[in-house]
Formats: C-alpha cells, sequence, structure tokens
C-alpha cells in the first residue's frame, strides 16, 4: 500500500487529455512540493514534473502539473502513443522522513 | 553530459550481502543529494535511501533500517549501497538517481539500474 494514492490505469484516444491524480496527505503533498516522473519498462524514470507545476527543459509543454491541499494532478494533452508508460507521483513526507511515491499509474493511449 | 552507472547487482543467497556502487560524471558530484531508488518486479518505485552532499546527513525507509548503508566518496564521484541481511523481498532493480533543483527531493537524471536477486 503505497502512502500516496493514484488510479492504477487511464487511458484516452490519441490527441485527447489524460488528468492522473495523486492523493495524500498533510505531511507529504499538504506541506511538500510534488514531482512526476515517466518511467518505461527496462529504462530509467524520467523526470518530468518537478516542484508541483516546473517542467525540465527537456519536456514538452504538453506535460503539467498542478497542486491543491494535499493532492496533485498531471496533465498530458495531446496524448500520443510515445506517452504510452507508467507515472509516478511523488514527495517528501516530513513525518516519515522518506522520499514517498504513488503507487503508479498506467497510461494508455486506446 | 550527466551520466550515472550502477554495477554490483547479482543473486545472491537471504542473509548474504551486496555493495552497489554508482559511478557518477558530467556535473560536480559534491554538489548534489544522492538517493537509491528501486522497484521491486511487478512493483512500483520505493525510495531507499538518501546522502547528503558531504554526507553529514543520511536517511532510509523503514524497511531496509540497521541492513543497509548508505556512502559516498566524493573524490571519486560514487555513490554506495551495502546491503545485509538481504531478504527475498530485497529483490528489485536497483537505480541510483541525482538531487534536481528543485526545491525538495527531485530526482533530474537516473542510472540504468542493477538487478538484485535474493534467493536460494
Amino acid at each position: 500500500q503505497s502512502v500516496l494514492t493514484q488510479p492504477p490505469s487511464v487511458s484516452a484516444a490519441p490527441g485527447q487529455k489524460v488528468i492522473i491524480s495523486c492523493s495524500g496527505s498533510t505531511t507529504n503533498i499538504g506541506t511538500n512540493y510534488v514531482c512526476w516522473y515517466q518511467h518505461l519498462p527496462g529504462t530509467a524514470p524520467k523526470l518530468i514534473i518537478y516542484d508541483n507545476d516546473k517542467r525540465p527543459s527537456r519536456i514538452p509543454d504538453r506535460f503539467s502539473g498542478s497542486k491543491s491541499g494535499a493532492s496533485a494532478t498531471l496533465g498530458i494533452t495531446g496524448l500520443q502513443t510515445g506517452d504510452e508508460a507508467d507515472y509516478y507521483c511523488a514527495a517528501w513526507d516530513s513525518a516519515l522522513s522518506a522520499v514517498v511515491f504513488g503507487g503508479g499509474t498506467k497510461v494508455t493511449a486506446l | 553530459e550527466v551520466q550515472l552507472g550502477e554495477s554490483g547487482g547479482g543473486l545472491v543467497q537471504p542473509g548474504g550481502s551486496l555493495r552497489l556502487s554508482c559511478a557518477a560524471s558530467g556535473f560536480t558530484f559534491s554538489d548534489y543529494w544522492m538517493h537509491w531508488v528501486r522497484q521491486i518486479p511487478g512493483k512500483g518505485l520505493e525510495w531507499v535511501s538518501r546522502i547528503k552532499r558531504d554526507g553529514s546527513d543520511i536517511s532510509y525507509v523503514d524497511s531496509v533500517k540497521g541492513r543497509f548503508t548508505i556512502s559516498r566518496d566524493n573524490a571519486k564521484n560514487t555513490v554506495y549501497l551495502q546491503m545485509n541481511s538481504l531478504r527475498a523481498e530485497d529483490t528489485a532493480v536497483y537505480y541510483c538517481a541525482k538531487d534536481g533543483v528543485g526545491v525538495s527531493h527531485d530526482f533530474d537524471y537516473w542510472g540504468p539500474g542493477t538487478m538484485v536477486t535474493v534467493s536460494s
């Protein structure tokens, strides 16, 4: 059971938008910054959002992040087949003194 | 170009030990926290441990406390994970990751990972 809660899967047609939710608590998302990773099996995870809503320079603006209270969301617009991957949210948990991850969400382009 | 490369994984019996290494290049190693993250087969990502730039601050996930030890050698641009009393549930791909530029811990570069299998 992960400390952060994500839906197991989301899907949409190519070109459409998907939103992935990440629910936490006051000790993690509620008081600390959220980041998001894209992970393709057999490869190294890739940072796509940090500090709740910032994108590394190499990440296209189709990816966006937001946070409200103890929850965060990742949005992917113009979904492409190349976006099919597992997506994880993560945050520092001040009570656990640990980085905590969500369980991951599998994104599928139908 | 930032590069991270793990080594030292393999097959070990329950109760055994392994030492993972992660060699870094392309950035000023001593300026960044470093982390170990693992993925158990078929499961999600799990943060394992972190070490501060000068080694003065270290943290672990509860499940490895007392068994794993993280360390670093800034002269060799290398971070280590000494894993003792290994259990079947430690079987995973282990990644080293570099702290990013964000306010909190975010990992902007990762190694390709090394597989650790704990089995008799």
